[in-house]
């Protein structure tokens, strides 16, 4: 079975400071991958996905995420991270268009003002 | 729209209970799923549809059944409780699986004792 790894749990940051998150993902073919976000309260919404083309998918509130096939990575970044951005990301990739989704355990990021 | 909706959002049953998590989506979409939420294993998937009258196993299925008489509704049925589904349960919808957006309901706060 596919297994995807966030290896950051908890990350604390401070406003305008850089972020990056690691994915990484086991399966070695064809794969959809995403980023979602669950804001306190809030349900898990989509915030990018790479399925084909460039490798460098941009999504909203200002994150991207950068596809690397040869290291089966999927990193999200911000350059510069605010008090809103506190929430859980959680990374999730489909193989080869079937019908199921993995999930990473989640990081849960947290913005000091 | 009302999106993904689920009922009841928080439940607690006794040990050997069964009970139904309703699921409904009012976009027609085909693809409908049910996850487990549990603290640092992220999202794991329980069973998915792919359309009314068809449904599969994720990757934990076990002592969960589910079925698609609607391409709107996705009930969830624990069939007797155990303290070891204690969770949050998460629905999701999307028009297709592969590199579709899913779109998730609330969720569940399932407490079993």
């Amino acid at each position: 079975a596919q297994s995807v790894s966030q290896h950051n749990h908890h990350v604390i940051l401070s406003e305008a400071a850089s972020l990056e998150l690691g994915c990484n993902y086991s399966y070695g073919g064809t794969v959809n991958l995403f980023w979602y976000v669950q804001y306190p309260g809030q349900h898990l919404q989509l915030l990018l996905k790479y399925f084909s083309g460039d490798p460098l998918v941009k999504g909203i509130k200002g994150f991207e995420a950068e596809f690397i096939k040869s290291k089966f990575s999927f990193n999200l970044r911000k350059p510069s991270v605010q008090w809103s951005d506190t929430a859980e990301y959680f990374c999730a990739v489909n193989e080869d268009n079937f019908n199921k989704f993995y999930f990473g355990s989640g990081t849960k990021l947290n913005v000091k003002p | 729209n009302a999106g993904v909706t689920q009922t009841p959002k928080f439940q607690v049953l006794k040990t050997g209970q069964s009970m139904t998590l309703q699921c409904a989506q009012d976009m027609n979409h085909e693809y409908m799923s049910w996850y487990r939420q549990d603290p640092g294993m992220g999202l794991r998937l329980i069973h998915y549809s792919v359309g009314a009258g068809i449904t599969d196993q994720g990757e934990v299925p076990n002592g969960y059944n589910v079925s698609r008489s609607t391409t709107e509704d996705f009930p969830l049925r624990l069939l007797s409780a155990a303290p070891s589904q204690t969770s949050v349960y998460f629905c999701a919808s999307s028009y297709s699986s592969g590199d579709n957006e899913q779109f998730f309901g609330p969720g569940t706060r399932l407490t079993v004792l």
